[in-house]
């Protein structure tokens, strides 16, 4: 069975863009979490979204907002980016919660210049 | 953010020694805890779980223990192996979110 995949792997832009971010989770596992880690800050929790709906969400910025699609991949979105953004992104799958067992993806390192 | 534990402190055993990594948790209502291990390039992974009517729990070469009166969760890994280098994350989970610690790095000289 594959892992969960996350692409881009690695990303570049600079201050003010916009970046879109992807996420398939396991297969048969509906829970999708994405998490920001940074080495000041560790593992700070995004969002969770199961069945298309967005169950709980972290202490970010409206400017960071994510969606599940019907077949349970998922996205996130970081518009107006900001220096303090540069991160590594993780997205996490679940069965049904992402307060289980989570099955990480390898992330998305973002670099904003 | 919410975090689980403020510091990323540094362990370093000989290989073959035990380790023992710690973490201290913030939520007294939380009642399952997890520890992942996350190698270099990659994201965290599993290790073992543990629920809250448990004090102890063993799995392969590791043991987790918690005490929930302290909110104190530890990991100890047996026999430490080269392969065991990596940071070390304690996790509690409640509310549809798990909420990790800064987490232990872990350095096994050979």
């Amino acid at each position: 069975k594959a892992g969960v995949t996350q692409t881009p792997r690695y990303l570049i832009k600079t201050r003010g863009q916009q970046v879109t971010l992807s996420c398939s989770p396991i297969s048969g596992h509906r829970s999708v979490s994405w998490y920001q880690q940074t080495p000041g800050q560790g593992l700070q929790f995004l969002f969770e979204y199961f069945s298309e709906t967005q169950r709980n969400k972290g202490n970010f910025p409206g400017r960071f907002s994510g969606r599940q699609f019907s077949n349970s991949r998922s996205e996130m979105n970081v518009s107006t980016l900001e220096l303090g953004d540069s991160a590594l992104y993780l997205c996490a799958s679940s069965l049904l919660s992402s307060d289980e067992k989570l099955f990480f993806g390898s992330g998305t390192q973002l670099s904003v210049l | 953010g919410e975090s689980v534990g403020l510091h990323l402190p540094t362990l370093s055993v000989q290989e073959g020694d035990n380790s023992i990594i710690n973490c201290a948790y913030s939520n007294s209502a939380s009642d399952y805890f997890i520890w992942y291990k996350q190698e270099s390039g990659k994201g965290p992974q599993f290790i073992i779980d543990i629920r809250s009517n448990m004090d102890k729990r063993q799995g392969q070469r590791v043991t987790v223990l918690l005490n929930k009166t302290v909110k104190h969760l530890s990991l100890q890994i047996a026999a430490t192996q080269p392969g065991d280098s990596a940071v070390y994350f304690c996790a509690e989970t409640g509310g549809f979110k798990t909420i990790f610690g800064a987490g232990t790095r872990l350095f096994v000289k050979a």
